[in-house]
C-alpha cells in the first residue's frame, strides 16, 4: 500500500506571501497526484490533477509540480480565501484504492 | 453543474445498519466511476468504496470490508451505500465522489456530504 506523507503538518503564512506544501510518497506513483483544498464545514475542492495541471476555475496562483515520490503544490502569492487544508491524492491502477495524505493545515499568521 | 447530493445519514446504535444514497445530476452518471469517501469529526479524507461505471466491478477499504457493500442504479442517476455492522470508527461524515481518470485518477466532484454518527 502506498502510503502519502504531507508536511509541514502546519504553515503559518500571511497574505501576499508564497506557500510551499510537500506531499512524499512510499513508492513512484509517477505524475497520477492530486491536490485539493478543503475550507471548514466544506467538501473538498480539486485542485491539481496528474501533478500539475490546475482544475477548471482554479486561479493561476496555484501551481502543482514533481514526480515519482516527491511532489510541491506552491501558492504564489497568498489570498485570504486560501487558508484552508489542503491534502495530495494518489490511486493505484488495481486494486482501485484512493490515498490521501494526512493533510496541511495553511493558517493565517 | 454537476451535482451529487447524499441523504441517509442519521445515528444509529453499534452493531445498526445504515443506508446512504447520492443523487447525482448535470453528468452522465452511467459513464463515471463513483466512491465513497468519509471524514471521521476533526480528521482527514479517507477512501472507502469504489464502483465502476457498469456496477460490475466494486472494491472496499479493508476498514470496512464484509460491512459494507457500494452500489448503483445508472437508470436512477444514484448511487448507495449499504452499511451493515456499525462500529464508533465508522463515525464520519461520508462524501459520494465522482471519480476521473486522465493520466491518473482523482476525485472531481464531491457532494456535500452526511453525517453518520455511531453511538449508543
Amino acid at each position: 500500500e502506498i502510503v502519502l506523507t504531507q508536511s509541514p503538518a502546519t504553515l503559518s503564512l500571511s497574505p501576499g506571501e508564497r506557500a510551499t506544501l510537500s506531499c512524499r510518497a512510499s513508492q513512484s506513483v509517477s505524475n497520477y497526484l492530486a491536490w485539493y483544498q478543503q475550507k471548514p464545514g466544506q467538501a473538498p475542492r480539486l485542485l491539481i490533477y496528474d501533478a500539475s495541471n490546475r482544475a477548471t476555475g482554479i486561479p493561476a496562483r496555484f501551481s502543482g509540480s514533481g514526480s515519482g515520490t516527491d511532489f510541491t503544490l506552491t501558492i504564489s502569492s497568498l489570498e485570504p480565501e486560501d487558508f484552508a487544508v489542503y491534502y495530495c491524492q494518489q490511486r493505484t491502477s488495481w486494486p482501485p484504492m484512493y490515498t490521501f495524505g494526512q493533510g496541511t493545515k495553511l493558517e493565517s499568521k | 453543474e454537476v451535482q451529487l447530493v447524499e441523504s441517509g445519514g442519521g445515528w444509529v446504535q453499534p452493531g445498526g445498519s445504515l443506508r446512504l444514497s447520492c443523487a447525482a445530476s448535470g453528468f452522465t452518471f452511467s459513464s463515471y466511476e463513483m466512491n465513497w469517501v468519509r471524514q471521521a469529526p476533526g480528521k482527514g479524507l479517507e477512501w472507502v468504496s469504489y464502483i465502476t461505471s457498469s456496477g460490475k466491478t466494486i472494491y472496499n477499504a479493508d476498514s470496512v470490508k464484509g460491512r459494507f457493500t457500494i452500489s448503483r442504479d445508472n437508470a436512477k442517476n444514484s448511487l448507495y451505500l449499504q452499511m451493515n455492522s456499525l462500529r464508533a470508527e465508522d463515525t464520519a461524515v461520508y462524501y459520494c465522489a465522482r471519480g476521473d481518470c486522465s493520466v491518473g485518477c482523482y476525485v472531481s466532484s464531491w457532494g456535500q456530504g452526511t453525517l453518520v454518527t455511531v453511538s449508543s
